[in-house]
């Protein structure tokens, strides 16, 4: 069974349309996040939820709006897409802060690409 | 602020050592971790080390932490195809937050 998984794996959207990534975790981890990789592979924080509190919100714009419906998800919507969102979004997961020493999982990634 | 560098490439033969360096800014971080992504897929954390520590053995990787020079460290013994992947070393502050260096990509020279 996968840890964390994420869907879609791969988005190909048109400017302007709103989409949505959903991702889920049955690891039963209480600390979630959204993470952004450009094509430069730069690994950027977007979001963090912990019981479903918002904890990290990493000047995104308000374009993306995170959900939380209980602790085993997370999804990312994000609306007006630009070409500039082309990117692969990776979810992942950890008991308590990954900044603490605890593991955090990665989901496979969505890779986006806004045409 | 945080910021977090690696060097971009490394290219190492099969069966040598690979070295893969890693600088950073903030001192304050109480984690340094280090993170492997093959092609198409999630990272893997490989090994981390407690920021009081300077060094850390795990089978075939050996990390260094020279907490003067804001300078972290992942030695891989006889590295093998499989070894081939980006690799981010990533500095935790005690809480949710990660910062990811710019990842370094390893290729095996057969």
């Amino acid at each position: 069974d996968t840890a964390v998984s994420q869907t879609p794996k791969y988005l190909v959207t048109q400017m302007g349309n709103d989409k949505s990534i959903k991702c889920e975790q049955n690891l039963g981890h209480d600390t979630m996040y959204w993470y952004k990789q450009d094509s430069k592979k730069f690994l950027k924080i977007m979001f963090s939820y912990n019981n479903k509190e918002l904890i990290i919100n990493e000047t995104v714009p308000n374009r993306f709006s995170p959900k939380s419906p209980d602790k085993a998800h997370l999804n990312l919507h994000i609306n007006s897409l630009e070409l500039g969102d082309s990117a692969v979004y990776f979810c992942a997961s950890s008991q308590g802060g990954a900044g603490r020493g605890n593991t955090i999982y990665f989901g496979e990634g969505s890779w986006l690409t806004v045409v | 602020g945080e910021d977090v560098e690696q060097s971009l490439f490394l290219s190492v033969r099969e069966g040598d050592s690979s070295v893969i360096n890693c600088t950073y800014t903030d001192s304050s971080s109480t984690y340094l971790y280090w993170y492997k992504q093959e092609p198409g897929a999630g990272l893997q954390l490989l090994t981390y080390i407690f920021s009081n520590m300077d060094m850390k053995q795990d089978q075939r990787l050996t990390v260094l932490l020279n907490k003067k020079d804001k300078h972290l460290s992942l030695r891989i013994a006889d590295t093998q195809t499989g070894d081939s992947a980006i690799y981010f070393c990533a500095e935790g502050f005690g809480n949710e937050k990660l910062t990811f260096g710019t990842g370094t990509r390893l290729t095996i020279i057969p």
